[in-house]
């Protein structure tokens, strides 16, 4: 079975301040995406990473995938109050067809 | 806009009265999911639609059932709801093309069981 394993659990920050997201696995993933769940809501895909040593930005956030392609890193700068949620990154499993894996989830507080 | 739409945002039923959630797509997605999250874990996967054909995950309970009567709709029923039951049940659905397996979830209905 492959996991994706996903540190810190909790993180709570002040506004203004960086942060880095782990997402770590023994298996070799061939991509792997990262959701921001909002309270209350569903998650929405924030980005997809699909070649080794892949790095991605959006606006505060880099994405990056590991050379081996068995992990990944969410980077926000700058974090405000709207980057508040959970975290989840999430991947294919070799031979689970049309499934993703999540990982354990991050879930992330920035006060203002 | 393309969406995936859940109905209702918030359901409340009493302990072992059925109870069916319900959700749309206008992405015309072939493959359609239902999940299961209780409080900040990973949603965890109760089954899917490829197109018509229904996989279920070996330990989701008898009492979770799924229907699919077209592309656009697929419904969770669930026979006789525990307290064990409530959480958030979110659907979400995938283009089988690719290795991504990218997927677009609704907002989810939050089920209390009373």
């Amino acid at each position: 079975t492959q996991l994706l394993e996903q540190s810190p659990q909790f993180l709570s920050i002040q506004e203004g301040e960086n942060l880095t997201v782990y997402c770590n696995s023994s298996s070799v993933f061939s991509s792997l995406q990262w959701y921001r769940q909002e309270p209350g809501e569903g998650p929405v895909l924030l980005v997809t990473v699909v070649t080794g040593g892949e790095v991605k930005k959006l606006k505060r956030l880099t994405f990056q995938f590991g050379d081996a392609r068995k992990d990944s890193s969410l980077h926000i700068t700058a974090a405000q109050p709207g980057d508040t949620g959970l975290y989840l990154c999430a991947g294919p499993p070799t031979g689970g067809f049309q499934k993703l894996v999540f990982g354990t989830g991050t879930r992330l507080l920035v006060s203002p | 806009d393309a969406m995936v739409i859940q109905n209702p945002r918030y359901q409340v039923t009493q302990f072992g009265k059925p109870v069916t959630l319900s959700c749309s797509q206008t992405l015309n997605h072939n493959v359609m999911y239902w999940y299961q999250q209780k409080s900040s874990q990973a949603p965890k996967l109760l089954f899917h639609y490829y197109d018509k054909d229904f996989n279920n995950e070996a330990d989701t309970p008898d009492n979770f059932q799924s229907r699919r009567p077209n592309t656009s709709f697929c419904f969770l029923d669930i026979r006789s709801p525990g307290l064990g039951d409530a959480a958030m049940y979110l659907c979400a659905t995938s283009r089988d093309l690719g290795l991504a397996r990218e997927q677009y979830f609704g907002p989810g209905t939050r089920l209390t069981v009373t």
